[in-house]
């Protein structure tokens, strides 16, 4: 079944304790996306990528990281998160869309920094 | 910035149509018009996307302008579970930027 999954799809950790949140997928699709999710204010893009080692900033970067080493994985990295970092977090992606190009989503991470 | 405008909420009475608009007067010649929608906080879901043609697929129909600023996302007999958050979005055919905005959507409610 194609999907993209999100691990830990639930998570409450404190102040300044690095997390990674996993996103995977199984689509062979070159774009993958991480998205924010906060109450009055849509999804909010933090970072993309639009193939391995290549990776750009969204509209919201600010103290997340991320990498692709791999064509199926596209972790997100919050080194010392903080307490505004609380959110729901979505993983995407597509074909680049010159072929198709519609977003999957994965079914999201709740992320509470104490 | 989010490069769409949606209202922020719309009723619709069960078994009538259901369309949402959503403004783009800023699309260039090589971006797409996609639709999604997201059902509580379920991860989003694609309905159906368009560049300059009207498409229609056993979800929905979506009308786009000629001048291509504003499109139209038909649900032609609402139901219950068509109760959902609509975004519209504008993505690049192609090249290096895939900045892909979301921007708040619209609120469905469909009423029975």
């Amino acid at each position: 079944e194609a999907q993209v999954t999100q691990n830990p799809r639930y998570l409450i950790t404190v102040t300044g304790k690095k997390l990674t949140v996993t996103c995977s997928q199984n689509m062979n699709h070159e774009y993958m996306s991480w998205y924010r999710q906060d109450p009055g204010l849509g999804l909010r893009q933090i970072y993309y990528s639009m193939n391995v080692e290549v990776t750009d900033k969204g509209d919201v970067p600010e103290g997340y990281k991320v990498s692709r080493k791999e064509k199926r994985n596209f972790p997100l990295i919050l080194e010392s998160p903080s307490p505004n970092q609380t959110s729901l977090y979505f993983c995407a992606s597509s074909l680049l869309p010159g072929v198709r190009g519609e977003l999957f989503f994965g079914e999201g991470s709740r992320l509470t920094v104490l | 910035d989010a490069k769409t405008t949606q209202p922020p909420s719309m009723d619709c009475a069960e078994g009538r149509a259901a369309n949402l608009p959503c403004n783009h007067s800023t699309i260039s010649g090589n971006e797409y018009v996609y639709w999604y929608r997201q059902i509580h906080s379920q991860g989003p879901q694609y309905i159906i996307h368009g560049l300059k043609n009207n498409e229609t697929n056993e979800m929905a129909s979506l009308i786009i302008t000629e001048d291509r600023k504003s499109s139209t996302l038909i649900l032609p007999h609402a139901t219950l579970r068509d109760t959902a958050v609509y975004y519209c979005i504008v993505r690049a055919l192609s090249g290096g930027y895939q900045k892909v905005t979301f921007g708040t959507g619209t609120k469905l409610q469909v009423i029975p």
